[in-house]
């Protein structure tokens, strides 16, 4: 099955801070996705990413966000100045599989304090 | 639009028996497709079975099988022969053909005891 890792597995922060979350897939993947998931609610799509461009954003992906793909490799999610609500589990994900299903990383959860 | 709908937020099944989770959707897409991820305590999401529009077989895999209604509009999520290993949220997600992104339900947390 396909991998990804993210790093780190946990941030803390302050509020107003920025913080930089990442995800390294295994192999090469042309469409990756970032989601949120508050504690105890459902996941959340935030932003996808096509041929190192974003292709579709949600309401939630505000002046905030932004995600870059600096070295080819490595994707990352970066939340300018960090708010209470931006306290959350985020993942990344890539479409792949018999059913172009998405695979997730472990995720990163951010502490906003 | 896409919603997906799962009314059940919590649910207790006895070891070795079966459980039914219940997913609805709305959509107005012709093509479709529908998901069920796993996600125990420790967070990931894990990728469970999936069902196509347009499929006219229900989806098995392994101990779980999607009794997928469309005209209901519904992708019930069943997992036989219940294990320990199987306590976790279970959430439904829907794709529309155009693009990748999942649109997830409210999820389930499943609890079995022994």
């Amino acid at each position: 099955e396909p991998e990804v890792t993210q790093t780190p597995s946990h941030q803390v922060t302050q509020m107003g801070q920025e913080v930089i979350l990442r995800c390294v897939p295994i192999s090469n993947h042309l469409y990756f996705y970032w989601y949120r998931q508050i504690l105890g609610q459902k996941v959340e799509f935030l932003v996808s990413f096509y041929n190192n461009e974003i292709s579709e954003k949600s309401e939630i992906f505000d002046d905030q966000f932004s995600v870059e793909r600096p070295d080819g490799s490595n994707f990352t999610l970066k939340i300018r100045s960090t708010k209470l609500e931006d306290s959350a589990m985020y993942f990344c994900a890539f479409t792949g599989g018999e059913y172009n299903e998405q695979f997730f990383g472990p995720g990163t959860r951010l502490t906003v304090l | 639009a896409q919603k997906i709908t799962q009314t059940q937020p919590g649910m207790f099944v006895q070891e070795k028996e079966a459980v039914t989770l219940d997913c609805t959707y709305d959509t107005s897409d012709q093509s479709y497709g529908l998901f069920w991820y796993k996600q125990p305590s420790s967070g990931e999401m894990i990728f469970l079975i999936y069902q196509g529009s347009y499929d006219e077989q229900n989806a098995t895999e392994g101990r779980y099988s999607l009794n997928f209604q469309k005209a209901r509009k519904s992708a019930n999520l069943v997992i036989s022969a219940s294990q320990l290993g199987d306590s976790a949220m279970y959430f439904c997600a829907m794709r529309s053909h155009n693009d990748y992104k999942l649109s997830f339900g409210a999820g389930t947390t499943v609890t079995v005891r022994a």
